[in-house]
């Protein structure tokens, strides 16, 4: 079965600090990793991830990719109070390719 | 560009009952998929749809859920009768292609009591 585990569940920091949100994934077909950034509605679209070391980037997020390691992690620099959300992870593959998503970190961004 | 439409945005009803659920995609793109989010999960894959076809129904209540795709555009899901654990949030996603993007609507918010 595919499966996507995403760490921790949840953070609190402060405005300002670094965070490193994690997600590995076993999905068969594997095609792509997404994130996704969900605050009190739908899922908004970060970054989808095909190649391995490749970093993307907008603004003070970023995210990479390990194919062979199977994770992937979501980097917040200087964070402020309206990143805070519940960041999702999604591997995008399996028989019908489909997206597998985890249950997400919930990133609390303190002032 | 408009986004993915779903209506209506909040529902409440009681075991047992029905309730539908409708999500216009953004226009073009072939793909439309039905999630669940319960709380404190990620959403959860219940149909897709490659135009007016099923491509992936396994993780549906067939028993009590049931969706169709009116020519290939809009599109309901239903259950029927509700039970305690329906209560989630009902997502509608759209995608032009198969690459894994999807661009999802706002959400129902379904309460069974």
């Amino acid at each position: 079965e595919d499966k996507v585990v995403q760490s921790p569940l949840s953070l609190v920091v402060h405005e300002g600090d670094t965070v490193t949100l994690n997600c590995s994934y076993e999905v068969t077909n594997f095609r792509s990793l997404l994130w996704y950034k969900q605050e009190k509605k739908a899922p908004t679209f970060l970054f989808m991830l095909t190649s391995s070391g490749i970093e993307k980037k907008s603004g003070r997020l970023s995210s990479i990719l390990d194919k062979k390691e199977l994770f992937s992690i979501l980097n917040i620099t200087a964070t402020q109070t309206g990143d805070s959300a519940v960041y999702l992870c999604a591997a995008y593959g399996g028989s019908n390719y489909k997206l597998t998503f985890g249950k997400g970190t919930l990133l609390t961004v303190n002032p | 560009e408009a986004g993915v439409a779903q209506s209506p945005r909040y529902k409440i009803i009681e075991k047992r009952q029905s309730v539908a659920f409708w999500c216009n995609p953004i226009s073009g793109h072939a793909t439309l998929y039905w999630y669940q989010q319960i709380l404190g999960q990620g959403p959860k894959l219940l149909i897709q749809f490659q135009n007016n076809g099923v491509v992936d129904d396994s993780q549906l209540p067939k028993d009590r859920f049931s969706a169709e795709r009116l020519k290939g555009v809009d599109s309901t899901l239903k259950i029927q009768p509700a039970k305690l654990e329906d209560s989630a949030v009902y997502l509608c996603a759209s995608s032009p292609n198969r690459d894994g993007t999807q661009y999802f609507g706002p959400g129902t918010r379904l309460t069974v009591l």
